[in-house]
C-alpha cells in the first residue's frame, strides 16, 4: 500500500518565479492538506483539497493556490517566490467523511530554496 | 495559534521510559489530544490520541489528566530511533465533515542517548 508521495525531493529557485509541488494521496483517500514549514518551526496549514475545491485555508496570501485532480492527487502553487518561502512543504492526506478514530498521513515533502 | 505547551527540549537514556508532558489548560469539550513525532528530515509521523480516557497502542501511551488541562505521553522503552521531535496537538473533531486541520507548535526534542 503506497503511502504519501511528493515530488519534487528538492528544489532551487530563485526571488519571482513559480513553482509547483505534486502530491499523491495514500490510496483510499480523498483529501489532501498541505503545510509549510520553516527551519525549526512546526509545520504551518496552508490548505485544503476535497472534491476538487478548496474547503479550508490558512493564513496564507493568495500567491499560494493549489488544484485537486479527480483521481485525488494534488498541485500547491507559489507565484512571486519570495526568499520567506524557503521551506519544508508537507503534505497530507486523509479521508473527508472520517471517523473520529482518523488520522492525517503526511508525505516526505518537498524542500523549496529560494535564492 | 497552537493551543498547547511544550518544554522545547529533554533527554532520554536508552531503554528506559521518556515521559514528554504537554499543557492545554483551554481545551474544549469537542476537542481532542494528537500526538505527532517528526524524526530529522521526515514528515510528521501519528503516534496516538484521546479525548479523556488513557490509551495505548503499540508506539505509546497517552495519560491525560481528568480536567483534560494536561496530558502525557509515555514511550515505555525509549530507543535512538525515538530521537524525534514531538507535537502535542488539540484539535476539534467536526462531526460529519473534515476534522479540521492540525496547528503545531514548535514541541519537544526528544534526544535518546546510549
Amino acid at each position: 500500500d503506497a503511502g504519501v508521495t511528493q515530488s519534487p525531493t528538492h528544489l532551487i529557485k530563485t526571488r519571482g518565479q513559480q513553482v509547483t509541488l505534486r502530491c499523491s494521496p495514500k490510496s483510499g483517500h480523498d483529501t489532501v492538506s498541505w503545510y509549510q514549514q520553516a527551519l525549526g518551526q512546526g509545520p504551518q496549514f496552508i490548505f485544503q483539497y476535497y472534491e476538487e475545491e478548496e474547503r479550508q485555508r490558512g493564513n496564507f496570501p493568495d500567491r499560494f493556490s493549489g488544484h485537486q485532480f479527480p483521481n485525488y492527487s494534488s498541485e500547491l502553487n507559489v507565484n512571486a517566490l519570495l526568499l520567506g518561502d524557503s521551506a519544508l512543504y508537507l503534505c497530507a492526506s486523509s479521508w473527508y467523511l472520517a471517523s473520529l478514530t482518523d488520522t492525517q498521513y503526511f508525505g516526505p515533502g518537498t524542500r523549496l530554496t529560494v535564492l | 495559534d497552537a493551543k498547547t505547551t511544550q518544554p522545547p527540549s529533554m533527554d532520554c537514556a536508552e531503554g528506559r521510559a521518556a515521559n514528554l508532558p504537554c499543557n492545554h489548560s483551554t481545551i474544549s469539550g469537542n476537542e481532542y489530544v494528537y500526538w505527532y513525532r517528526q524524526i530529522h528530515s521526515q514528515g510528521p509521523q501519528y503516534i496516538i490520541h484521546g479525548l479523556k480516557n488513557n490509551e495505548t497502542n503499540e508506539m505509546a501511551s497517552l495519560i491525560i489528566t481528568e480536567d483534560r488541562k494536561s496530558s502525557t505521553l509515555i514511550l515505555p522503552h525509549a530507543t535512538l530511533s525515538d530521537t524525534a521531535v514531538y507535537y502535542c496537538i488539540v484539535r476539534p473533531i467536526d462531526y460529519g465533515g473534515s476534522q479540521g486541520n492540525l496547528i503545531f507548535g514548535k514541541g519537544t526534542k526528544l534526544s535518546v542517548k546510549p
